[in-house]
């Protein structure tokens, strides 16, 4: 059972290019989502989704999009990387958005130079 | 507006020894409130959950209280290891037309020393 698999674990893009985070877990749960982790700031919401087909967006979604094809696989894109999207992303899941933990990815580290 | 503080900020204690971390929120309507632990370079691992009837939760060495009325929570640490040196996020979930929303501390950086 690996949980939940985010790659890469490190990235470093320069300023305009595109990339994609990938994020796939394998314990069947409904409820996917990406954080972003900043110095001096709690973890903020990017995009979620309740199921295949369904997301929506965050407190910060600008400059993202995802999809959500399968159960197993929430991607996080970035359209046009900019310094300011430096930050370590955190992908996470859960059976449902409300009383179950979260499990999270081991993060993937940015820096956009 | 939402928000989740966390006190204190940094603390160093010797192994073996308790320490107890805070949490204020004032996060509404209440739905649950959470702690979860973050080792260097890792994500966050759930420690506990706990909804509003709830006071008191423990898992192992940790024991999470919650008092809804003043809106405050704490961790506490029993006979601290090594290995309890990490971040303690405090993560608080409220009710919106879109399901439960968190909002995250900044969490309290723990070290733990010989």
């Amino acid at each position: 059972n690996a949980g939940v698999t985010q790659t890469p674990k490190f990235q470093v893009l320069k300023t305009g290019q595109s990339m994609t985070l990938q994020c796939a877990q394998d314990m069947n749960h409904e409820y996917m989502s990406w954080y972003r982790q900043d110095p001096g700031m709690g973890l903020r919401l990017i995009h979620y989704s309740v199921g295949a087909g369904i997301t929506d967006q965050g407190e910060v979604p600008n400059g993202y999009n995802v999809s959500r094809s399968t159960t197993e696989d929430f991607p996080l894109r970035l359209l046009s990387a900019a310094p300011s999207q430096t930050s370590v992303y955190f992908c996470a899941s859960s059976y449902s958005s409300t009383n179950y933990g979260y499990t999270f990815g081991s993060g993937t580290r940015l820096t956009v130079v | 507006k939402n928000q989740v503080e966390q006190s204190p900020q940094s603390l160093i204690i010797l192994e073996g020894k308790n320490c107890t971390l805070q949490c204020n929120y004032t996060v509404s309507p209440f739905s649950n409130l959470r702690w979860y632990k973050q080792d260097t370079g890792r994500g966050p691992v759930s420690l506990t959950i706990m909804t509003f009837s709830e006071n008191t939760k423990s898992n192992g060495r940790y024991t999470a209280t919650l008092d809804a009325d003043t809106k405050q929570s704490s961790l506490h640490i029993t006979a601290s290891q090594l290995s309890d040196s990490a971040s303690y996020i405090c993560v608080v979930s409220h009710l919106t037309g879109g399901g439960n929303k968190l909002t995250f501390g900044t969490g309290t950086q723990l070290k733990v020393e010989l």
